[in-house]
């Protein structure tokens, strides 16, 4: 069965610099979250998009803005990247009425 | 974690032996998922109980709920070496595309 796919799967970046993470959701997906994952610490909702229109916000960075296209893939672009950005980058998507969420494997970013 | 926590943090067993991991919560939820997570990868969807749901099986899995004691508790029979990784308990509060809240991850090592 078709997975949530993420790219690029590693990242490394200097401080200041930007970011892009894509993610494709499941076929027939039409909701995507993003969540991010310090060391040793449990997934942070961060933004989630339904229908390409954001539906929901928690703790994400003004300096990070998402996106969902047309073909429902999502992207989070990172910019003025800090070192305590260094994290598990992770999406998920579910389909409406249907509660499971989906995650892909992930984006581990490291800042420099 | 502003939801859910787990307990306990970290459990070693023998191969063979059950393990059980619970998972509280604060407010009122829609529905309770547990996902697994070996070392730094991605998360794995395990199960699904709904708040009008007090148990729920899935081969080696037992998941009950307690909406009165706000907790949930994830069992694994006969465990194997394989099952060796982090284990969350995530929840939602419900409304269509609901964020997930995390508990902190439980380890779980199984000795062969």
């Amino acid at each position: 069965a078709a997975g949530v796919i993420q790219s690029p799967r590693h990242l490394i970046k200097e401080k200041r610099e930007t970011a892009t993470l894509k993610c494709y959701p499941i076929p027939r997906h039409d909701t995507v979250y993003w969540y991010q994952q310090g060391p040793g610490q449990d997934p942070q909702f961060l933004i989630s998009f339904y229908e390409k229109m954001q539906s929901d916000k928690g703790s994400i960075p003004d300096r990070f803005s998402a996106q969902q296209f047309s073909d429902y893939h999502s992207e989070l672009n990172m910019s003025s990247l800090e070192l305590g950005d260094s994290a598990l980058y992770f999406c998920a998507s579910s389909i409406t009425g249907y509660n499971e969420q989906f995650f892909g494997p992930g984006t581990r970013l490291t800042v420099l | 974690s502003q939801q859910g926590e787990e307990d306990p943090q970290a459990l070693s067993i023998q191969e063979g032996e059950n393990a059980t991991m619970n998972c509280s919560y604060k407010t009122s939820i829609n529905n309770l998922q547990w996902y697994r997570q070996n070392s730094g990868r991605g998360l794995v969807h395990l199960i699904l109980i709904r708040s009008n749901e007090r148990e729920k099986h899935s081969g080696r899995l037992r998941v009950t709920l307690d909406t009165s004691k706000k907790s949930s508790s994830l069992l694994i029979t006969a465990s194997r070496a394989a099952d060796t990784a982090s284990y969350f308990c995530a929840t939602d509060i419900g409304g269509a595309n609901s964020k997930l809240t995390f508990g902190k991850g439980i380890t779980l090592s199984v000795r062969p």
